[in-house]
C-alpha cells in the first residue's frame, strides 16, 4: 500500500467552524490532491499541488483552500464548514502529474469522513 | 461536458460467476482509462488502458478498451466475496488533463 495516512478518520463539527484535514505521505511523491466523494457523484477533484507551495484549483475548490509547506504534508481547510460540505475526503498522490497517469496511477488514502451539523 | 458512465450501477451475483462491467466516456483530449476497486475505504488502482484491443490482466480480472466505440469493460471470473466492492472507472482527458471519475458500480456477491 502506499505510504498515505490521512487524519483524523472521522470528524464532526457544526456549520460556520473552520476544519483542517491532513494528508502525511512517506513515498515523496510530487504530486498530492484532495477528493471528495458523495453518493450519485464521481470522485471530484478539490484542490490539487504540484509541488511545495504549489497548488492549484479543482473543479470544486469554493470553500476550500489547501497549503503545502512541506513535500509530505498536504493540508486540506473548510474556511467556514457548511452541510454541504459533508462528505469522504481522500488524498491521493502520484509521481507524475495525471497528464502522465498512463505510467504514474493515484494512489489514495483511507479517507475522512467529515459530518458537518 | 466531459462524462463518464457505468454501468449498471448495481449488481448481485453468485460466487463462481462471471461478471462483465460497463465504462462508456465521452471525453475530449482522450489519453488514458482507469479502473479502481473501492472496498470499504481507498480506492486501489487495478488497471489503466490507453490502447485499443490490448488486454490488460490480473488473475480473474482483465479488461480492455475500446477507443472507436468510446468504452471499456472489466470482467471478473469465477467471482469470489471478496470482489464485492464499488469499481470505479476514470478517464484521464479534457481540456485540462484532469481524471474525470464515473460514480462506480457495485457489486455484491453472494456465497
Amino acid at each position: 500500500d502506499a505510504g498515505i495516512t490521512q487524519s483524523p478518520r472521522h470528524k464532526v463539527t457544526e456549520t460556520g467552524t473552520p476544519v483542517t484535514l491532513r494528508c502525511h505521505q512517506t513515498e515523496n511523491h510530487r504530486y498530492m490532491y484532495w477528493y471528495r466523494q458523495d453518493p450519485g457523484h464521481g470522485l471530484r477533484l478539490i484542490h490539487y499541488s504540484y509541488g511545495v507551495k504549489d497548488t492549484d484549483k479543482g473543479e470544486v475548490s469554493d470553500g476550500y483552500s489547501v497549503s503545502r509547506s512541506k513535500t509530505e504534508d498536504f493540508l486540506l481547510t473548510l474556511e467556514s464548514a457548511t452541510s454541504s460540505q459533508t462528505s469522504v475526503y481522500f488524498c491521493a498522490i502520484s509521481e507524475r502529474g495525471i497528464r502522465w497517469s498512463y505510467n504514474s496511477p493515484l494512489h489514495f488514502g483511507n479517507g475522512t469522513r467529515l459530518t458537518v451539523t | 461536458e466531459d462524462k463518464v458512465v457505468q454501468s449498471p450501477l448495481s449488481l448481485v451475483v453468485h460466487e463462481g460467476d462471471t461478471v462483465t462491467l460497463n465504462c462508456s466516456y465521452e471525453v475530449t483530449n482522450f489519453r488514458s482509462l482507469l479502473w479502481y476497486k473501492q472496498e470499504k475505504k481507498a480506492p486501489t488502482f487495478l488497471f489503466m488502458l490507453t490502447s485499443s484491443g490490448i488486454e490488460k490482466k490480473s488473475g480473474r480480472l482483465s479488461s480492455i478498451l475500446d477507443k472507436k466505440e468510446l468504452f471499456s469493460i472489466l470482467n471478473i471470473t469465477a467471482t469470489q466475496t471478496g470482489d464485492s466492492a464499488v469499481y470505479l472507472c476514470a478517464v484521464v482527458g479534457g481540456a485540462t488533463n484532469k481524471l474525470i471519475f464515473g460514480t462506480g458500480t457495485l457489486l455484491a456477491v453472494q456465497p
